[in-house]
């Protein structure tokens, strides 16, 4: 069935250094792959997100590579600060070929940005 | 994105009681989904709705049922609830585009405890 792998569980840098959580999706068909970021008792919240169309998107920060042929996707940190402290999801989305935009989130990676 | 609702905040059930839980999308938004959030783990898809039909259904027993109304809100039921049940519903909102899928934005959730 559709699943996605991601690690590490846990992560832990100094500031300023860079952090990579990494993601694969078993669903070949899949096109669409958000990064959410979840601080403790918040909704999640959409930081970046990538298409089938193109293999890397940059947001000041962050950015995320994505490999078709290995199917898997990679969400880059730079110079990280203490408030990116969080829990991140990366999700992979199957439509239009799939008639549900239904999102297959990751299990999820702990980042500790120690000050 | 801070204009999906929900309701209520929290609440606490016993076991073998129904609850109702409620979202509100983004203005303008036509498509609802509804995850489920267990503690320290990534969202579950339960449900998504698209123009008050359903449009995909995930690994829930039949004890989840949901609905969209004309307004495009939703509700979720939960029937005889178990031990398990317990966790943070998150309601999504995504404005469905022709040919793509849409970025899901999350609201606040909904804890549940069931006793």
């Amino acid at each position: 069935g559709e699943n996605v792998e991601q690690h590490p569980s846990t992560l832990s840098v100094q500031e300023g250094d860079s952090a990579v959580i990494k993601c694969t999706y078993s669903d070949s068909a899949s096109n669409y792959f958000p990064w959410y970021k979840q601080e403790l008792g918040k909704r999640p919240q959409l930081i970046i997100d990538i298409r089938s169309n193109v293999g890397e998107k940059k947001d000041q920060r962050i950015a995320v590579t994505l490999n078709k042929t290995a199917k898997h996707f990679s969400l880059h940190i730079t110079e990280t600060q203490p408030e990116d402290s969080a829990v991140y999801f990366c999700a992979a989305s199957a439509r239009p070929s799939s008639n549900t935009g239904k999102l297959i989130f990751g299990q999820g990676t702990t980042l500790q940005v120690k000050p | 994105d801070a204009g999906v609702t929900q309701s209520p905040t929290h609440l606490i059930k016993t076991r073998g009681q129904h609850v109702t839980l409620r979202c509100s999308p983004i203005s303008g938004h036509k498509s609802v989904s509804w995850y489920q959030q267990v503690l320290g783990q990534g969202p579950q898809f339960i449900f998504q709705y698209y123009e008050k039909e359903e449009r995909g259904r995930g690994n829930f027993p039949d004890r989840f049922s949901a609905r969209q109304f004309p307004n495009y809100s939703s509700e979720l039921n939960v029937n005889a609830l178990l031990l398990g049940d317990s966790a943070l519903y998150l309601c999504a909102s995504s404005g469905w585009g022709s040919g793509v899928t849409d970025t899901q934005y999350f609201g606040p959730g909904t804890r549940l405890t069931v006793l």
